[in-house]
């Protein structure tokens, strides 16, 4: 089963500016990296999917990088609206598409 | 509008059976798989397995793989979770998810709203 490590467990930023996210695989997951923002109370929503690829609707403010092992979310111009959970997931390794335990972005 | 409705909030006492639905509508269910994540409370996603509607092709985390079973009804777009006999460690949100219908390489991209699960004696 592949490890997905995220960092840290807790951000805290302060408006208007950049966030980096981190999602560290225990082997390689080639492309196959999505992120997903979590809000208190919500189900979570894809962001980013085949590691920079913005989901439907998703502002450019949020990108994504990396390859191999080592994954990065950016949030740039941050906002109060994004304050939540963040979480990686790997979908390389059929059937077993594991999650990081999951990155919460606090905004001062 | 495209979605996935899940049943509501179940209470339940240990050792009882349960089963959770969760609906698709305005696309093609069976072209799609449906996932299964637990969420218990204050912690991240764990997939639990998944269900491919058009022929009930099922796979399991290990870590779940016997303590429930999924499965689906194509004729009603519906998938399911259940369990047999309940614990309170079972005591979690659960989502289901679609992947794989041609969009977003095999990444989540539409979600039910959640049901909460709770086993308290």
């Amino acid at each position: 089963e592949i490890l997905m490590t995220q960092s840290p467990a807790t951000l805290s930023v302060s408006p208007g500016e950049s966030a980096t996210l981190s999602c560290r695989a225990s082997q390689s997951v080639n492309s196959n990296l999505a992120w997903y923002q979590q809000k208190p109370g919500q189900a979570p929503r894809l962001l980013i999917y085949g590691v920079s690829t913005r989901a439907t609707g998703i502002p450019a403010r949020f990108s994504g990088s990396g390859s191999e092992t080592e994954f990065t979310l950016t949030i740039s111009s941050l906002q109060s609206e994004d304050s939540a959970v963040y979480h990686c997931q790997q979908y390389s390794y059929w059937p077993l598409y594991t999650f990081g335990q999951g990155t919460r972005l606090k905004i001062k | 509008e495209v979605q996935l409705v899940q049943s509501g909030a179940e209470l339940k006492k240990p050792g009882e059976s349960l089963e959770i639905s969760c609906t698709g509508s305005a696309y093609t269910f069976n072209t799609y798989w449906i996932g299964w994540v637990r969420q218990m409370p204050g912690k991240g996603l764990e997939w639990m397995g998944i269900i491919y509607p058009r022929d009930s092709d099922t796979r399991y985390s290990p870590a779940f793989q016997g303590q429930v079973t999924i499965s689906a009804d194509k004729s009603i777009n519906t998938a399911y979770l259940q369990w047999s006999s309940l614990k309170a460690s079972d005591t979690a949100m659960y989502y289901c998810a679609r992947f794989g219908g041609g969009c977003c390489n095999d990444a989540f991209d539409l979600w039910g709203q959640g049901t909460m699960v709770t086993v308290s004696s």
